[in-house]
């Protein structure tokens, strides 16, 4: 997998953008960028993936850059109910691969 | 469509007995992953099935551990003999052949006395 790198904690006004960061300098071509997040002691749940372009869904934005080095994890309009620590992931092939959960960035969502 | 499902949600058991957790994948999901996060750790992968085959099992603590997927659809993980350090909590994630993204279920939580 490839090593990512996140902040451990950020804070957002409800009704603000998130916008949470990730480094993997050391992705491959082929090597996917999953975000998943884990709301207190619930199963991780899927947010958004990519591989070159940005992404869209109902959840949230994905912006990577050009050289794929870093991508940023976007939610647009976010509510208490984005607590959670977020996880950005890069495995090294492109499906059915296991998923290397570090430590994630804590977003505190508040009033 | 129903989510991953796990039973039980909590299990409490005494050091050396034996617990067996089931977790029902997404109908159709030929991929299984079983996970699991210890107290103050990040969630670890322990092993995945593709159908009833065990695909990638490197994420197996050790023999106390086994895992199986008869006829490959709901799973189980048998923990035999169980010991303190086998406490936390148990995901079980899965996804279809053609899907890039896991969907997990709620976790059984593991409590070893």
């Amino acid at each position: 997998d490839a090593k990512t790198t996140q902040p451990t904690s950020m804070d957002c006004a409800e009704g603000r953008a998130a916008n949470l960061p990730c480094n993997h300098s050391t992705i491959s071509g082929n090597e996917y960028v999953y975000w998943y997040r884990q709301i207190h002691s619930q199963g991780p749940q899927y947010i958004i993936h990519g591989l070159k372009n940005n992404e869209t869904n109902e959840m949230a934005s994905l912006i990577i850059t050009e050289d794929r080095k870093s991508s940023t994890l976007i939610l647009p309009h976010a509510t208490l109910r984005d607590t959670a620590v977020y996880h950005c992931i890069a495995p090294n092939t492109g499906t059915a691969s296991k998923l290397t959960f570090g430590t994630g960035t804590r977003l505190q969502v508040t009033l | 469509e129903a989510g991953v499902t796990q039973f039980p949600s909590h299990s409490v058991i005494e050091k050396g007995q034996t617990v067996t957790l089931r977790c029902d994948p997404i109908s159709g999901h030929d991929n299984l992953y079983w996970y699991r996060r210890v107290m103050g750790k990040e969630i670890k992968f322990l092993l995945h099935f593709v159908k009833e085959s065990k695909q990638d099992e490197s994420g197996m603590p050790n023999n106390r551990f086994l895992a199986e997927r008869t006829g490959g659809t709901y799973s189980t993980l048998k923990v035999q003999p169980a010991e303190l350090e086998d406490s936390g909590v148990y995901f079980c994630a899965s996804s279809s052949g053609l899907e890039l993204e896991q969907y997990f279920g709620p976790g059984t939580r593991l409590t070893v006395t």
